[in-house]
């Protein structure tokens, strides 16, 4: 079955210091990766996405290459702000069926 | 306007009680789901319909009933609640079934039974 293991939290960085939250994935098919993200009291919104090997989703300074060979997805963003602040999750979708299967997520939080 | 609209946000009840969780989108997609987050964050699907047809149905207890009088309604009744199903419930819709598509989540619902 379909699998997204994400490294755990929390995460409390400084402003402007270097993020990155590592995503591995188990899937049958061709998976679409997505990272969504959930800031405090609000449902999950798409923060970027990739349906194949070698694309890069990009999106608000955050980036993520879909690497086929290690089964991979991290997100990075180089300069992080308050307002980052938030609990990011890696999912994934594969080619035969219709559902995202998430990681447990992980909590972000960044200090002024 | 509200994409994804989800009543009541809050919700509080007694052990035993039926209630419903009502869900809209006004983003003329076909299809929608219904995600349970527990305490600790995770989030698991547990149910999908498209074009008012039930197309996943995860292993949840069948005192959970999803109805979807149309497209743009997806509602989910809680017979007999536990305290296990206390959760934050999330209604989402994607304009067709398909491992492409983004999903578009409503803000939540805070189920808690006491």
């Amino acid at each position: 079955g379909n699998s997204v293991t994400q490294m755990e939290g929390p995460v409390t960085l400084s402003e402007e210091a270097f993020l990155t939250i590592n995503c591995t994935y188990t899937a049958t098919g061709y998976p679409s990766l997505f990272w969504y993200v959930q800031y405090p009291g609000e449902g999950l919104q798409l923060l970027l996405k990739a349906t194949k090997a070698d694309d890069k989703g990009s999106n608000k300074g955050f980036e993520a290459t879909y690497r086929k060979e290690t089964t991979s997805f991290h997100l990075e963003k180089g300069s992080v702000q308050v307002s980052d602040s938030a609990v990011y999750f890696c999912a994934l979708s594969s080619s035969n069926d219709y559902k995202l299967s998430f990681g447990a997520g992980t909590t972000v939080t960044v200090r002024a | 306007d509200t994409a994804v609209s989800q009543t009541p946000k809050y919700l509080v009840t007694q052990m035993g009680n039926d209630k419903s969780i009502k869900c809209e989108q006004n983003l003329g997609h076909d299809t929608m789901y219904w995600y349970k987050q527990d305490s600790k964050k995770f989030l698991k699907i547990m149910f999908s319909y498209n074009n008012k047809e039930l197309i996943i149905n995860e292993t949840v207890p069948n005192r959970f009933s999803p109805k979807s009088p149309d497209k743009a309604h997806l509602n989910l009744h809680i017979n007999s609640l536990e305290l296990g199903d206390s959760a934050v419930y999330f209604c989402a819709s994607t304009s067709s079934p398909s491992s492409y598509n983004e999903q578009f989540f409503g803000p939540g619902t805070r189920l808690t039974v006491l």
